[in-house]
């Protein structure tokens, strides 16, 4: 599966956007984008995942560059409980169906 | 719909003692997948199994194993406990290859 990079940590006004950065320039054609987070000690939540199309759930909204090296998550409205370290990652499925977690972002969202 | 269940949610263990832990898949689940958390090598995947036959696996000894249950529930089990696999263990269900729901965790603390 490809690499990722996000940056360490990100700041965020509650009641802002809060746009969160991953490059993924080695991804290959039948990659995936999955977006997960995870709150402190507990498990990680899914949030939402794309292929070429941008894409939008109740949670975010997932743009995904037109040569799919590169995306952004975006939490319309962060509130303190989006706090959380925000992990990107590209996921092919099939006969290797394995999530590999990178560092992640933590999101700090500040009242 | 329930979520997925981890049993026991917290446990301690001594050097050189064997641990089982449990995970109930979200209902029509029939993949489930085990991860270890560590604050030094973050989130690795353990090994997943779907329809009661280990499908594919990480890089871990073969101190770690585990089962899956007709009924789609799974175990693993450590061998031989080092200190080393103090850790969150986390275990998530899936449809086939989509997204990952995961559990609360169980905490292992080995002494």
């Amino acid at each position: 599966d490809a690499k990722t990079t996000q940056p360490t940590s990100m700041d965020c006004a509650e009641g802002r956007a809060a746009n969160l950065p991953c490059n993924h320039s080695t991804i290959s054609g039948n990659e995936y984008v999955y977006w997960y987070r995870q709150i402190h000690s507990q498990g990680p939540q899914y949030i939402i995942h794309g292929l070429k199309n941008n894409e939008t759930n109740e949670m975010a909204s997932l743009i995904i560059t037109e040569d799919r090296k590169s995306s952004t998550l975006i939490l319309p409205h962060a509130t303190l409980r989006d706090t959380a370290v925000y992990y990107c990652i590209v996921f092919s499925g099939g006969s290797n169906y394995k999530l590999t977690f990178g560092k992640g972002t933590l999101l700090t969202v500040n009242p | 719909k329930a979520g997925v269940t981890q049993t026991p949610r917290y446990l301690i263990k001594t050097r050189g003692q064997q641990v089982t832990l449990s995970c109930s898949p979200i209902s029509g689940h029939r993949s489930v997948s085990w991860y270890q958390q560590t604050p030094g090598q973050g989130l690795q995947f353990l090994f997943e199994y779907f329809s009661e036959t280990q499908r594919n696996k990480g890089n871990f000894p073969g101190r770690f194993s585990g089962r899956q249950f007709s009924n789609s529930r799974s175990e693993m089990n450590v061998s031989t406990l080092e200190l080393g696999d103090s850790a969150l263990y986390l275990c998530a269900s899936s449809l086939d290859y989509n997204e990952q729901f995961f559990g609360p965790g169980t905490r292992l603390t080995v002494l």
